[in-house]
Order: structure tokens, then C-alpha cells, then sequence
């Protein structure tokens, strides 16, 4: 069975600009969660998508956003990229949402701002 | 509010000793409890999970946690480590449910170990 799968896996964008990331789960998986993890802040939970309803956000502003399609797929945006926004953005999926369901992460996508 | 602190940020440890990576949990609520690892320019990949049951939980490439509610610990253990486990270990948490209050999981600082020849 194919893992989660994330494209592109390196991105360079300037300020200003915005940028959409794509998530593929686990066949079969229908839940698929966001992380942001940078050297400073570490890993940070970003959202989270159930049957194409986000059912979760973590604490970041308004320019991050996500959606989830019928086939279980995700992308995720960012808009008016910052330099801070460099980070290495984590797909994973489970079967549900359900919090003893395993989450099985992705390679990431490496974005960085100059 | 739930929070996970790994007490040590690296590791350095020689091939064939025992490793143990430390971590500790703060929660009002009982939580369930995870260590994935990292490799270099990857994804994170799921070592172990506790969610209830024996305290003694064993995972994937000899390694094993034992959760320990009194002192809400979950640490990490290895008897021998090997060069291939130089990487970067996370614990992380998450309350037990539907989806979870607070979104979904809530990862340490991470460790990393550097297992030396």
C-alpha cells in the first residue's frame, strides 16, 4: 500500500507571494491532519480534515488555509508568504479522527521564503 | 492545556550501549501517548503508542516505552542501539476521543541521537 504522499517536496517562494502544498493520504485513510515544524517552534499541529470538513485548526492567523476533497485528498495554502513561513510542512492521514487511530506522516514539503 | 517536554535535546551515545530518551507530559486529562522518529530529510515514522493497558510497550526496531502515570513519564528505551538509530525521536500527546479538544497531536522538542562508532 502507497504511503501519504506530498508534492512538491521543495518550494522557493519570495515574500509576498502564495503557495499551495497537496497531500495525498493513505487509500482508504479519510482523515488528514497538517503539521508545521521549524528548528525554533518545532512541531506544530496546523489543521485537521474529516470527510471534507476541517474538524480542528491549531493557532495560526488567517493567511493558512486548508480544504479536503471528496476523495480524501488535502492542499493546503498560505497567503502573503513571510519569512517566518519557511518550514517543513507535514501531511499525515489516518482512518478517522478518532485519536487511537495511528496518523502516518508524509516525507513533507520543504518550503522555503526568501 | 496538554504539554509534552523531552528533557534532553541531544543524545550522544556509542554503538551497542542503552539509550534512554526521556519524556514527560502535562495534562488535566488522560491522554494517550506516542514516540515517532525522524530521519534526515523525511517524514516521521510511528515507533510505539500507548493508549491503555500494560504500561510496558514494545515497537518497531527494539525499542520500548513504559508509561508511568504517577510520574506522567513515557520514556524511551533501547538495550543496544545501532548506528542506523541516529535520528530524531519526538513524544508526542493526544486525549483520548473523537478528534480531541485541542486538535490532534502534541509533540515534544524532539531528541536528537547521535550514536557514535
Amino acid at each position: 500500500k502507497a504511503g501519504v504522499t506530498q508534492t512538491p517536496r521543495y518550494l522557493i517562494k519570495t515574500r509576498g507571494q502564495q503557495v499551495t502544498l497537496s497531500c495525498s493520504p493513505i487509500s482508504g485513510h479519510r482523515s488528514v491532519s497538517w503539521y508545521q515544524q521549524t528548528p525554533g517552534q518545532g512541531l506544530q499541529f496546523l489543521f485537521e480534515y474529516f470527510s471534507e470538513t476541517q474538524r480542528n485548526k491549531g493557532n495560526f492567523p488567517g493567511r493558512f488555509s486548508g480544504r479536503q476533497f471528496s476523495n480524501s485528498r488535502s492542499e493546503m495554502n498560505v497567503s502573503t508568504l513571510e519569512l517566518g513561513d519557511s518550514a517543513l510542512y507535514l501531511c499525515a492521514s489516518s482512518l478517522s479522527p478518532t485519536s487511537s487511530d495511528t496518523q502516518y506522516f508524509g516525507p513533507g514539503t520543504r518550503l522555503t521564503v526568501l | 492545556a496538554q504539554s509534552v517536554t523531552q528533557l534532553d535535546s541531544q543524545v550522544p551515545v556509542f554503538e551497542e550501549a542503552p539509550v534512554e530518551l526521556r519524556c514527560n507530559y502535562s495534562s488535566s486529562v488522560s491522554v494517550y501517548l506516542f514516540w515517532y522518529v525522524q530521519y534526515p530529510n523525511q517524514g516521521l515514522q510511528l515507533l510505539l503508542k500507548y493508549l491503555s493497558g500494560s504500561t510496558l510497550v514494545k515497537g518497531i526496531n527494539g525499542f520500548e516505552a513504559e508509561f508511568n502515570k504517577s510520574q506522567t513519564s513515557f520514556h524511551l528505551r533501547k538495550p543496544s542501539v545501532h548506528i542506523s538509530d541516529t535520528a530524531e525521536y519526538f513524544c508526542a500527546v493526544t486525549p483520548p476521543g473523537y478528534g480531541g479538544s485541542q486538535g490532534n497531536l502534541i509533540f515534544g522538542k524532539g531528541t536528537k541521537l547521535s550514536v557514535k562508532p
